[in-house]
């Protein structure tokens, strides 16, 4: 069962574009959002994470935004920038565990 | 940030041979790892919980058998693939999280197993 699903599977943006990338989980259990950054051959970097009692949070061009009510979550890339491109992953974190349910990925690629 | 090194990057070995893949957390302790595996174009999926000092904890599906875990220290987790098989190819990721830095899960650089 999936309990994080992702959208859109891939996402073609111009440079200096706004990159849109849209999870929805299943579980309210779930208290911790974090996104993370995988380029090709590597493991993933975490980007910017949020607790569902905010509703949204900035850090330098990514922005996440929450929904509690909805159960969604996304993650706004602002100026989008080639060295962007990559392939984002939203997750979610049960309550003082550690395991990470991951979403199903959205390759990013910011064209020129 | 913490920094997790995973050993080896990438590794080609015969069908019938075992792999070692090792996951040392360098700048922190980190009583539990976390080892994954990714297909190409897909999610990371869950193989296993590595407990320092203790047995690992493994998710519905993964071979105990086939995927030795050892966390013999707060630092190095070691996963090991036995009698390798060409559907085992995969990459392998690691994860540890840094107690004193909250919820944060930094993870390794993964390896690229290559079974032939």
């Amino acid at each position: 069962q999936q309990q994080v699903k992702q959208s859109p599977q891939s996402l073609i943006v111009q440079k200096g574009g706004i990159s849109i990338i849209n999870c929805a989980y299943e579980n309210t259990a779930f208290d911790y959002f974090p996104w993370y950054q995988q380029f090709p051959g590597k493991g993933p970097a975490l980007l910017i994470a949020i607790r569902p009692d905010v509703s949204e949070k900035k850090e330098g061009r990514f922005t996440i935004s929450f929904n509690k009510s909805a159960k969604q979550f996304s993650l706004h890339i602002m100026d989008s920038q080639p060295g962007d491109s990559a392939t984002y992953f939203c997750a979610a974190v049960t309550g003082g565990g550690n395991k990470l349910t991951f979403g199903t990925g959205t390759q990013l690629k910011v064209e020129l | 940030g913490a920094v997790v090194s995973q050993h080896p990057s990438r590794v080609i070995c015969k069908s019938g041979t075992s792999v070692k893949i090792e996951c040392r957390s360098l700048d922190f302790q980190a009583t539990t790892m976390f080892w994954y595996r990714q297909f190409p174009k897909q999610s990371l999926m869950l193989m296993a919980t590595s407990n320092e000092g203790s047995k690992a904890t493994y998710e519905q599906g993964v071979e105990k058998d086939k995927f030795l875990i050892n966390h013999a220290s707060l630092t190095l987790s070691t996963l090991t693939v036995t009698s390798a098989h060409p559907e085992d190819s995969s990459f392998y990721i690691c994860s540890a999280r840094d107690l004193t830095g909250g919820e944060k899960l930094f993870f390794g650089s993964g390896t690229q197993l290559s079974v032939l």
